[in-house]
This record gives C-alpha cells, sequence and structure tokens, in this order.
C-alpha cells in the first residue's frame, strides 16, 4: 500500500494570506497525483488531477506541483470559500489518500 | 454537466449485505471509470473499488474479498455490494466518475453521498 502522510495536519491563516499543503508518497507516484477540497457536509472537489493539472473551473489561485514522493499545493491568496479541509490521493496502484489538511481562520 | 445520485437503505444489520446503486443522469456510463468511496464519520476516504465500462474492476485489497462493482449500461447505474458487514463498515458512502483521461486515477464528478450505517 502506497501510504499518503499530509502536512501540516492544520494550517491556520488569515485571508489574503499563502498556503502551501503538503504530501509526501512513501513510495515513488510519478505524477499520478490529485488534490480534493472537502467542506462539511458536501462530497469532495477535485482542484488538480496529474500533480498539476487544474481541473475545470478551478480558480488560477490554486496549483499543484511536484512529482515521485513530494508534492505541493499551493493556494496563491486564500479568498473565504478557501477555508476546507484538503485530500491529496495517488492513483499509481490501487488508489490511496492522505489524512488531509484542515485550512482554517487564524 | 453529469450528475451522480446514490441510493439505498440507510441502516444494515450486522453480517448482512450492503446495497447501493449510483444512478447516473446527464451523460452516458460508457468509457469511463466509476468508483465508489467511502468515508468514516469524522475521518478520511477510502477508495473501495472500480469498475469500467468495458467490465475491468478494480478493487481495495483490504476489501477486494466482500466487494463486488457492476454497471447497468441500459439503466445508466452503478452497484455496490458489501458482504458481511461490521460497524467499521459504516461511513458515508460516494459514488464518483473520473476525469476525462486520467483512467480512474482521479475522479472528477461526486456524488452527494448517502451515510450508511450498520447495527448490532
Amino acid at each position: 500500500e502506497i501510504v499518503l502522510t499530509q502536512s501540516p495536519a492544520t494550517l491556520s491563516l488569515s485571508p489574503g494570506e499563502r498556503a502551501t499543503l503538503s504530501c509526501r508518497a512513501s513510495q515513488s507516484v510519478s505524477t499520478y497525483l490529485a488534490w480534493y477540497q472537502q467542506k462539511p457536509g458536501q462530497a469532495p472537489r477535485l482542484l488538480i488531477s496529474d500533480a498539476s493539472n487544474r481541473a475545470t473551473g478551478i480558480p488560477a489561485r490554486f496549483s499543484g506541483s511536484g512529482s515521485g514522493t513530494d508534492f505541493t499545493l499551493t493556494i496563491s491568496s486564500l479568498e473565504p470559500e478557501d477555508f476546507a479541509v484538503y485530500y491529496c490521493q495517488q492513483g499509481s496502484d490501487w488508489l490511496t489518500f492522505g489524512g488531509g489538511t484542515k485550512v482554517d481562520i487564524k | 454537466q453529469v450528475q451522480l445520485q446514490e441510493s439505498g437503505p440507510g441502516l444494515v444489520k450486522s453480517s448482512e449485505t450492503l446495497s447501493l446503486t449510483c444512478t447516473v443522469s446527464g451523460g452516458s456510463i460508457s468509457t469511463y471509470y466509476w468508483s465508489w468511496i467511502r468515508q468514516s464519520p469524522g475521518k478520511g476516504l477510502q477508495w473501495i473499488g472500480y469498475h469500467y465500462y468495458n467490465g475491468n474492476t478494480k478493487y481495495n485489497p483490504s476489501l477486494e474479498s466482500r466487494v463486488t462493482i457492476s454497471v447497468d449500461t441500459s439503466k445508466n447505474q452503478v452497484s455496490l455490494q458489501l458482504t458481511s458487514v461490521t460497524a467499521a463498515d459504516t461511513a458515508v458512502y460516494y459514488c464518483a466518475r473520473d476525469r476525462e483521461h486520467t483512467y480512474g486515477k482521479a475522479q472528477g464528478f461526486w456524488g452527494q453521498g448517502t451515510l450508511v450505517t450498520v447495527s448490532s
């Protein structure tokens, strides 16, 4: 099983600040890495696929980077609606998710 | 725009079989990967498995012995069966479709989810 470790567990920031979320894989997943946003009571929403490919309708302030075992999701300037939980997910082997990073308001 | 809607019993007795259906509207079942993903209350996400329209399936090894995912193209539905359930199977169950050209590796469309509680 490929284990994904997300850090930090919680990120406390203010609107307008830059958010940097990390996802580390226990072995290489190439670029088969996706990022999702989940708000309370809602299904996850795909933000990024293939490590850096923004999904349809996702604002340009969201960007993904990385390959192999180390990946980053960056939100360039936090909007009020961006405070949520973010998950990474690998698709190199059978799919697994990271434990999530909660971005909350400082 | 494709929409997914899960349906099925919200309460299942321990040791019985959990059966859910995902009805797809606004698009065809063909040429996509259809996954089931679950989330235990207050916890993270677990992929259960997927079914490709041509019949290929892939399951989470930890659940493989108990899971069947199937597709009914005539009804535009995807089904999940999970046998011998226990309290550990209590979760919100999501149906999802992959984003184009990701071959099942990224889920671009999700249902709203349905809570299934396993009772003793």
